[in-house]
């Protein structure tokens, strides 16, 4: 099983500046299956990014993915209040196995 | 637009069976495109991935919860179904359902029901 840890746990930024969100593979990740998803306080999560850096249905271009391998990266450019939320990282596709990591909460400072 | 709904009971005793429904709307089951899901998320930690099911019953389910569940389907009435049991106070969670593709992210969720363990 692919485990994912996503750091930081909790990243305080204030609206307009840049977020970095890290996800890390213990291994290997076809960048093809690398998923991210926001979360905010009771509702479901939203695909944000899928293949490492593609952005999903109607996701602002303010949100960007990269990476590979065991290394991945969720970038908002300039935060916008409504950004403020969990971040999970994803992967699929690993022996049929579905895992998500622990989730970054942005929170404003 | 594809819509998911679960429902069930909210309240589930230790040691029962925990079942869940989902209802798909604005698309059929029965396309053959998606494998349907369920995904819990305990109050305050993360996301867990329960199995899946494809329309002609073929089922995935994660290893760590194998032995406790099942999913299963009734395309007449475009639901799937989850069965938990031998549930405990650690299987109190918000449950989500959800459609996937091979080799693809989730990409449509429902909105999640909370199930508490307790007597």
């Amino acid at each position: 099983e692919i485990v994912l840890t996503q750091s930081p746990g909790t990243l305080s930024l204030s609206p307009g500046e840049r977020a970095t969100l890290s996800c890390r593979a213990s291994q290997s990740v076809s960048s093809s299956y690398l998923a991210w998803y926001q979360q905010k306080p009771g509702q479901a999560p939203r695909l944000l990014i899928y293949g490492a850096s593609s952005r999903a249905t109607g996701i602002p271009d303010r949100f960007s993915g990269s990476g590979s391998g065991t290394d991945f990266t969720l970038t908002i450019s300039r935060l916008e209040p409504e950004d403020f939320a969990v971040y999970y990282c994803q992967q699929y596709g690993s022996s049929r196995m579905y895992t998500f990591g622990q989730g970054t909460k942005l929170e404003i400072k | 637009q594809v819509q998911l709904q679960e429902s069930g009971p909210g309240l589930v005793k230790p040691s029962q069976t925990l079942s869940l429904t989902c209802t798909v709307s604005g698309g059929s089951i029965s396309s053959g495109d998606y494998y349907w899901s369920w995904i819990r998320q305990p109050p305050g930690k993360g996301l867990e991935w329960i199995g899946y099911i494809y329309y002609s019953g073929s089922t995935y389910y994660n290893p760590s919860l194998k032995s406790r569940v099942t999913i299963s389907v009734d395309t007449s009435k475009n639901q799937f179904s989850l069965k938990l049991s031998s549930v405990t106070a650690a299987d109190t969670a918000v449950y989500y359902c959800a459609r996937v593709k091979a080799m693809a992210p989730f990409d449509y969720w429902g909105q999640g029901t909370l199930v508490t363990v307790s007597s």
